[in-house]
């Protein structure tokens, strides 16, 4: 079982709606926790990190933890065509190892 | 400034042969590793180094896989012998001390027939 699991997708919204990525964790040690974009036959690249209990925003996309709940979040506002990739979700326990999910597909419709 | 540079791009290579990747960090980056990505395992972390020290090697598969870094400009991956079952992208990111972001490279396509 791998330490950090998402919903492989796809998951398919239309243009301007939010989109809602989930991730569970298993690790209680984990601190901190992380948002990449892959888009097909590239290489991944940071949205956000977080921390802290609680929403962290930045422009269009938001980033929830809940620790109790061993949940994660990234919400997209506004989506666009542009933001169809894969999202990988990953945690970190306080070092630099992180271990990350399979990653969920995100489809925009127009 | 340049990325995190990954060479080759692409690898053929029949079971059995050596193969070797290469990997230039960030320059000032002190922190490399290499992740291995396939559709059904997602990106697993191998190895990664500190200022050229191997510091968890846990996720190196088996011994054909070894992993060095030379110098703060470059590291390399080798497979001896190869077997198909290694064909992935495989990716070097690196990061500096008390930043949050790895930067990953573009990634080496390794086909092993």
């Amino acid at each position: 079982q791998k330490e950090v699991e998402q919903n492989s997708g796809p998951l398919s919204v239309p243009e301007g709606a939010i989109a809602s990525l989930n991730c569970t964790y298993s690790d209680r040690g984990s601190q901190s926790f992380f948002w990449y974009r892959q888009y097909s036959g590239k290489s991944p690249e940071l949205i956000m990190f977080i921390y802290s209990n609680g929403d962290k925003e930045d422009g269009r996309f938001t980033a929830q933890l809940n620790k109790a709940s061993q949940y994660v979040s990234l919400l997209i506002r506004d989506s666009q065509p542009s933001d169809s990739a894969t999202y990988l979700c990953a945690g970190g326990g306080g070092g630099n190892k992180l271990t990350f999910g399979t990653g969920t597909q995100l489809k925009v419709e127009l | 400034d340049a990325g995190v540079i990954q060479s080759p791009r692409h690898e053929v290579t029949e079971m059995g042969q050596e193969v070797t990747l290469r990997c230039k960090p960030i320059s000032g980056h002190d922190y490399l590793f290499w992740y291995r990505q396939t559709m059904m395992r997602g990106l697993e972390l191998l190895i990664y180094f500190n200022n050229n020290v191997p510091i968890d090697d846990s996720g190196m598969p088996e011994d054909r896989f070894s992993a060095k870094m030379p110098n703060a400009s470059f590291s390399t991956l080798k497979i001896q012998p190869s077997e198909p079952r290694d064909s992935a992208v495989y990716f070097c990111a690196s990061k500096r001390t008390g930043g949050a972001e790895q930067y990953f490279g573009p990634g080496t396509r390794l086909t092993v027939t």
